[in-house]
């Protein structure tokens, strides 16, 4: 089954500064990545998804980049702010086919930071 | 529109004990999600129902039984819970016709602890 990897487990950073989170995934029939962000005694939401027929997708500060033959993407938050910080996940799923069942598998979390 | 609700918020249980988390959603999804909240490990999957009138295993199903007893509700239960269930319990739905986004929406989660 699929196996999502997510890397830092904590970064601090700066307000202002950007951050980074990345995360590789091991089935190759994965065609869907989301993000979700996680705030303090809340359930995840839905920040930006990316579909593997295409390599970039941005909303504002926020941008999710896509690399299917290495199987990562990652995560690029800019011009970071206090309200940023929280616990991000990625996650990957097969949405088409035969076994589409829309389960997520989710990485193991990153807990950012923004020092203001 | 509520959307997902989960119940109880709190429950402390001894060990050997029996206890079920309800959930409903309001958004006429297909697919309902029990997740478990761990530190260091993420959000990972216990069972999950497709559709209405199937249920399947996630990736750690052992000790957990579910019920999709309609559309709306879908319910997590533990026949005899032990220590290592301690966690944050996140039930999540998704599928609203005609087109599966795939985007999950969570209810507030479920805080156990199993003494």
């Amino acid at each position: 089954g699929e196996n999502v990897e997510q890397h830092p487990s904590t970064l601090s950073v700066q307000e202002g500064d950007s951050a980074v989170i990345k995360c590789t995934y091991s089935d190759s029939a994965s065609n869907y990545f989301p993000w979700y962000k996680q705030e303090l005694g809340k359930g995840p939401q839905l920040i930006i998804d990316i579909r593997s027929n295409v390599g970039e997708k941005k909303d504002q500060r926020i941008a999710v980049t896509l690399n299917k033959t290495a199987k990562h993407f990652s995560l690029h938050i800019t011009e970071t702010q206090p309200e940023d910080s929280a616990v991000y996940f990625c996650a990957a799923s097969m949405t088409s086919g035969p076994s589409n069942t829309g389960k997520l598998i989710f990485g193991q979390g990153t807990t950012l930071q923004v020092k203001p | 529109n509520a959307g997902v609700t989960q119940t109880p918020k709190f429950q402390v249980l001894k060990t050997g004990q029996s206890m079920t988390l309800q959930c409903a959603q309001d958004m006429n999804h297909n697919s309902m999600y029990w997740y478990r909240q761990d530190p260091g490990m993420g959000l990972r999957l216990i069972y999950y129902s497709a559709s209405e009138g199937t249920t399947d295993k996630g990736e750690v199903p052992n000790g957990y039984n579910v019920s999709r007893l309609n559309k709306r509700e879908f319910s997590l239960r533990l026949e005899s819970a032990a220590p290592s269930q301690t966690s944050v319990y996140f039930c999540a739905s998704s599928g609203k016709l005609p087109v599966n986004t795939g985007e999950l929406f969570f209810g507030e989660g479920s805080r156990l602890t199993v003494l």
